[in-house]
């Protein structure tokens, strides 16, 4: 069974940078999914960060591109999310999911929230 | 890139049927057969319930479908329950080889 599971600070100052890590099990980070992060601010709907190959290929949002960094440790089967300048608007629950061959993601870790606050 | 339109909110009663729009444009719903629907449950993660517009993972319920016409997708669940009571949000492969959700739905089992 594939399980994902974030980790990271909780709390972030505005204009620092947020940094999270998803470690994989049951599947192995350089099998032939992508790897992707998702955000759900309070209140709101679901919105796609990006995603990244073992290969260190990249895609992003372009409304966020310019702040977004996802790395890939393939000796960790892990990866990971940093995104700068926070500020408010990025306070969300952050979740990694596997992003299958066929255009979906069909598996999630449980998400972590992320409070950007003074 | 913009989301996916879909109602704010639909409501049944148990038993009965309802459907969730998702409208695009020809630059991702459109214009590819990968839409997929998640259902999320307060608190928990979004769980995948259609892929490429009508295919079921193993383990979701029949009563869920999906379809798709021009721009727009479609999840219709059959034989209403409670526990369909979520919200549920649309999802498309696009031309730009991102992804966009859509604005979500919240149903509720009257």
């Amino acid at each position: 069974q594939v399980q994902l599971q974030e980790s990271g600070p909780g709390l972030v100052k505005p204009s620092g940078t947020l940094s999270l890590t998803c470690a994989v099990s049951g599947d192995s980070i350089s099998s032939s999914n992508w790897w992707s992060w998702v955000r759900r601010p309070p209140g709101k709907g679901l919105e796609w960060i990006g995603e990244i190959y073992h290969s260190g290929t990249t895609t992003y949002n372009p409304s966020l591109k310019s702040r977004v960094t996802i790395s890939v440790d393939k000796s960790k089967n892990q990866f990971s999310l940093r995104l700068s300048s926070v500020t408010a608007a990025d306070t969300a629950v952050y979740y990694c999911a596997r992003s299958a061959g066929l255009k979906c993601h069909d598996y999630w870790g449980q998400g972590t929230l992320v409070t950007v606050s003074s | 890139q913009s989301a996916l339109t879909q109602p704010a909110s639909v409501s049944g009663s148990p038993g009965l049927s309802i459907t969730i729009s998702c409208t695009g444009t020809s630059s991702d719903v459109g214009g590819y057969n990968y839409v997929s629907w998640y259902q999320q449950h307060p608190g928990k993660a979004p769980k995948l319930m259609i892929y490429e517009v009508s295919n079921r993972p193993s383990g979701v319920p029949n009563r869920f479908s999906g379809s798709k016409s021009g721009n727009t997708a479609s999840l219709t669940i059959s034989g209403l329950q409670a526990e369909d009571e979520a919200d549920y949000y649309c999802s498309s492969y696009t031309s730009s080889t991102t992804y966009v959700f859509g604005t979500g739905t919240k149903v509720t089992v009257l």
